[in-house]
């Protein structure tokens, strides 16, 4: 089956600067790749996705990027704010709807 | 986007006993899911609820233990039956619309 590896586990950023979180997954068959914001005591929300035709996608200050040789994606956020503190998860999944998500990344955004 | 609702929003249930948490979606999908995400973890797919027909479980997880319902394709129930303290956790109801998949707000149940 698929397996989502996500990376830092933690990251912390001064406001303004940038942040990016790393995902690679195992099964070439994955053609989906969202992610998630989850803040505290929320559901997980999604926020920005990309399929595995694109090479990136920008929404904003948020951009996903995707490298389907290396079978890695990665989430860049700039211009930090503090509301951007979360937990930022990443999944892939497959033409059947199958969705693996990765451990998930706490993101602090230091005012 | 789908938006979808679950009830209760918390609770606190001493061991032993059961709790039924209600997911309602706004349109119709085909595709519900229930996922548990213990204190500072990623999410643990428990079932697919599946309308007219069983659930479809996860390794480790059996309809003994979270029984689910799914009468119609906006709505679906998860039971967490004789609770022990491990059952402690966020429960996630979750919803494939088109190919994007959404969830609602979880159910934070703590068992003591």
């Amino acid at each position: 089956g698929e397996n989502v590896e996500q990376h830092p586990s933690t990251l912390s950023v001064q406001e303004g600067d940038s942040a990016v979180i790393k995902c690679t997954y195992s099964d070439s068959a994955s053609n989906y790749f969202p992610w998630y914001k989850q803040e505290l005591g929320k559901g997980p929300q999604l926020i920005i996705d990309i399929r595995s035709n694109v090479g990136e996608k920008k929404d904003q200050r948020i951009a996903v990027t995707l490298n389907k040789t290396a079978k890695h994606f990665s989430l860049h956020i700039t211009e930090t704010q503090p509301e951007d503190s979360a937990v930022y998860f990443c999944a892939a999944s497959n033409p059947g709807n199958q969705f693996y998500f990765g451990t998930g990344t706490s993101l602090t955004v230091i005012p | 986007s789908a938006v979808i609702s679950q009830k209760p929003s918390r609770d606190i249930c001493q061991r032993g006993t059961s709790l039924t948490i209600q997911c309602q979606v706004d349109s119709q999908v085909t595709m519900m899911f229930w996922y548990r995400q213990q204190p500072g973890q990623s999410l643990t797919l428990i079932a697919t609820a599946n309308q007219g027909s069983e659930a479809t479980y996860e390794s480790g997880f059996v309809i003994d233990k979270f029984p689910i319902s799914r009468p119609n394709l906006t709505f679906s129930t998860l039971t967490v039956s004789n609770m022990s303290p491990e059952d402690s956790s966020i429960y996630l109801c979750s919803v494939v619309d088109s190919y994007e998949q959404y969830f609602g707000p979880g159910t934070r149940l703590t068992v003591t």
